[in-house]
């Protein structure tokens, strides 16, 4: 089954520690994001990347790393953890454009929380 | 720069009544997709429209795509209880890979 997979499911992290959430996907997708979702605000995209090697920035992309040297993996990492940081992130792939159903995956999110 | 305006926030509805929600953009976007979230939980996918005129149907639900207008609604027939959720509309710039979401609409069907 086609599948994203996000890790950890929870993490709670003291301020300044930093950490890398994991994101991997099983469909090939060249394709891939990074959300974070927080109450009221809807989904704001962090970071994406089209394919290996190649990343670019969102619209909320301070604090935030990433790197994508395999197709399948899209690692986002905290460079030093702060409170409002404290969000659900949402991992999501999907084919680039004109190469498939352009329907987006959605990973099961990581709630992290930022004391 | 894109963005994406949902309207209503919130929905009560009744069982059995019919319902529209409003998804407004505001630059030209290439295509426009419908999500659906319960609570605690990921996305779904529910609709993919890529093309002006595009209407798509699952069950109780229809969406449908204006670019000339630059609106997308999603209309919910005879509601009920399990359609209860969030939906959100996310529209992506032409040309563009980024994805801007609505805030979300909170759909809650009473019996």
């Amino acid at each position: 089954n086609a599948d994203v997979t996000q890790t950890p499911k929870f993490q709670v992290l003291k301020t300044g520690q930093s950490m890398t959430l994991q994101c991997a996907q099983d469909m090939n997708h060249e394709y891939m994001s990074w959300y974070r979702q927080d109450p009221g605000m809807g989904l704001r995209l962090i970071h994406y990347s089209v394919g290996a090697g190649i990343t670019d920035q969102g619209e909320v992309p301070n604090g935030y790393n990433v790197s994508r040297s395999t197709t399948e993996d899209f690692p986002l990492r905290l460079l030093s953890a702060a409170p409002s940081q404290t969000s659900v992130y949402f991992c999501a792939s999907r084919p680039v454009l004109g190469q498939g159903t352009d329907t987006q995956y959605f990973g099961p999110g990581t709630r992290l929380t930022v004391l | 720069e894109l963005k994406v305006e949902q309207n209503p926030l919130f929905l009560s509805m009744q069982e059995g009544k019919n319902y529209t929600i409003y998804c407004n953009y505001s630059t030209t976007s290439d295509r426009l997709y419908w999500y659906r979230q319960d609570p605690g939980k990921s996305l779904e996918s529910l609709f993919v429209l890529l093309s002006n005129g595009a209407v798509k149907q699952e069950g109780r639900l229809m969406a449908s795509l204006d670019t000339k207008a630059r609106l997308s609604t999603l209309h919910i027939t005879a509601a009920v209880h399990d359609l209860s959720a969030t939906y959100f509309c996310a529209g992506a710039q032409g040309g563009s890979e980024k994805l801007v979401f609505g805030k979300g609409t909170k759909l809650t069907v009473n019996p």
